[in-house]
């Protein structure tokens, strides 16, 4: 079956511009996870959605990023006036439900690059 | 907060035993995971171990935790050219991860 998949695999931009990150989760999972990975890190948590609402956002850097998924299936994140910092992967993951061993299936990522 | 850490680097020769070590700081994990990230590729969930558990073996995989000094690490026994990517090892705390950065394991011939 399908698994995650993210659009686009690759963005650039210019600082101060507005972007948004799509993902489409695996049909019927219900949680879905964004988490944002710099380079030469581990990814690093963002926000956590158990189904339309966002159960914890506190991983957010500021309050210019933004999550939403207004029908329990795509997520999209917006990140408003980005700086050179953001520049990162932006790594989607769901899963069936946030209960057991809870695998996250990860999608490939969106390579953001601001300049 | 949680703090994963982990060696940074590993070569290995093909054919010998790979192991990637990994500390963690949240005693109420309940479970900790191996992941596999290989270039242009997702992360892939290779193994987990549940809290209560100190060993798991999957085929080549070998999982061994020690709760008290918070220790896990990943064996992979006969490492093959296919097994060269970033190993990362993470925690879990209710839903959230949270990811050591990443061990780059080389195997060569």
């Amino acid at each position: 079956g399908a698994g995650v998949s993210q659009t686009p695999s690759n963005k650039v931009t210019e600082k101060g511009k507005y972007v948004e990150l799509r993902c489409d989760p695996i049909s019927g999972h219900t949680a879905l996870y964004w988490y944002r990975q710099s380079l030469g890190q581990g990814p690093e948590f963002l926000i956590y959605f158990q189904g339309t609402g966002a159960a914890d956002d506190s991983g957010l850097p500021n309050d210019r990023f933004f999550a939403v998924r207004p029908e329990g299936s795509v997520s999209t994140l917006k990140i408003q006036r980005t700086e050179r910092g953001d520049s990162a992967v932006y790594l989607c993951a769901s899963s069936p439900d946030s209960g057991g061993y809870n695998e996250q299936f990860f999608g490939p990522g969106t390579r953001l690059t601001v300049l | 907060g949680e703090d994963v850490e982990q060696s940074l680097f590993l070569s290995v020769r093909e054919g010998d035993s790979s192991v990637i070590n990994c500390t963690y700081t949240d005693s109420s994990s309940t479970y900790l995971y191996w992941y596999k990230q290989e270039p242009g590729a997702g992360l892939q969930l290779l193994t987990y171990i549940f809290s209560n558990m100190d060993m798991k073996q999957d085929q080549r995989l070998t999982v061994l935790l020690n709760k008290k000094d918070k220790h896990l690490s990943l064996r992979i026994a006969d490492t093959q050219t296919g097994d060269s990517a970033i190993y990362f090892c993470a925690e879990r705390s209710d839903y959230k991860l949270s990811f050591g950065a990443g061990t780059t394991v080389t195997v060569r011939a």
